[in-house]
């Protein structure tokens, strides 16, 4: 399995625009790179996953460089409801095969007023 | 109603207690696993399941059991629980045959062992 390594935190303020970063570098040739939203007592959600270059949707966009030893969740003018923990994983997808999903500590975002 | 189920979500037992945290899911996925969670910690997996014959321990397995009843269905139980069980379980299910193996949560069992 492809070990991610994420900052444990990070603080910003309403409106900026907030990029974590996930460092993979042994990542193979069929993983792909998802990363999971979690808020305070619930479980994580799905936010966006990629396989190179960019992915966008309307809550994030997802940068992974040619080497896709990294990756980076980008959001956009952040408010206080993004503050959450945020995981990113790699493995294998769609199709599943033998993945086998693992969290890490994740990054806990904080958005200050 | 949600698409994963989780019982109870709340509870409190004495140390040596067996207990019984259940989920079942209505999203058709054959997939299923259990994770804890504790503070600072993120999520550790303690068992999964990739159809109904099919069981797997996670990382974390020791003190544990599963039973996959059915394909909607994936009951964990604690034999003999320990205070150091104390911890949100989270089940979660994802389809073998979905365009991005997303995992699908439930809202979470808090368990406390006294």
């Amino acid at each position: 399995l492809a070990k991610t390594t994420q900052p444990i935190s990070m603080d910003s303020y309403e409106g900026q625009e907030v990029n974590i970063t996930c460092s993979h570098n042994n990542i193979a040739t069929n993983d792909y790179i998802t990363w999971y939203q979690q808020f305070p007592s619930q479980g994580p959600r799905f936010i966006i996953q990629g396989y190179k270059t960019k992915v966008t949707n309307e809550v994030a966009s997802l940068f992974i460089p040619a080497d896709r030893k990294s990756s980076t969740l980008s959001l956009p003018r952040v408010s206080l409801s993004d503050t959450a923990v945020y995981y990113c994983l790699v493995g294998e997808a769609p199709g599943g095969g033998s993945y086998i999903p693992t969290f890490g500590r994740g990054t806990s975002l904080i958005v200050h007023p | 109603d949600a698409d994963v189920t989780q019982t109870p979500r709340n509870r409190i037992t004495k140390t040596g207690k067996r207990i019984m945290l259940e989920c079942s899911q209505t999203k058709g996925h054959d997939r299923m696993y259990w994770y804890r969670q504790d503070p600072g910690l993120g999520l550790r997996l303690i068992y999964y399941s990739f159809d109904v014959k099919d069981i797997n321990k996670g990382e974390i397995s020791d003190g544990y059991s599963v039973s996959r009843q059915a394909q909607a269905k994936f009951s964990l139980s604690l034999e003999s629980a320990i205070p150091n069980q104390t911890a949100l379980y989270f089940c979660a299910t994802s389809d073998s045959g979905g365009p991005t193996g997303e995992l699908f949560f439930g809202e979470g069992s808090r368990l406390t062992v006294l």
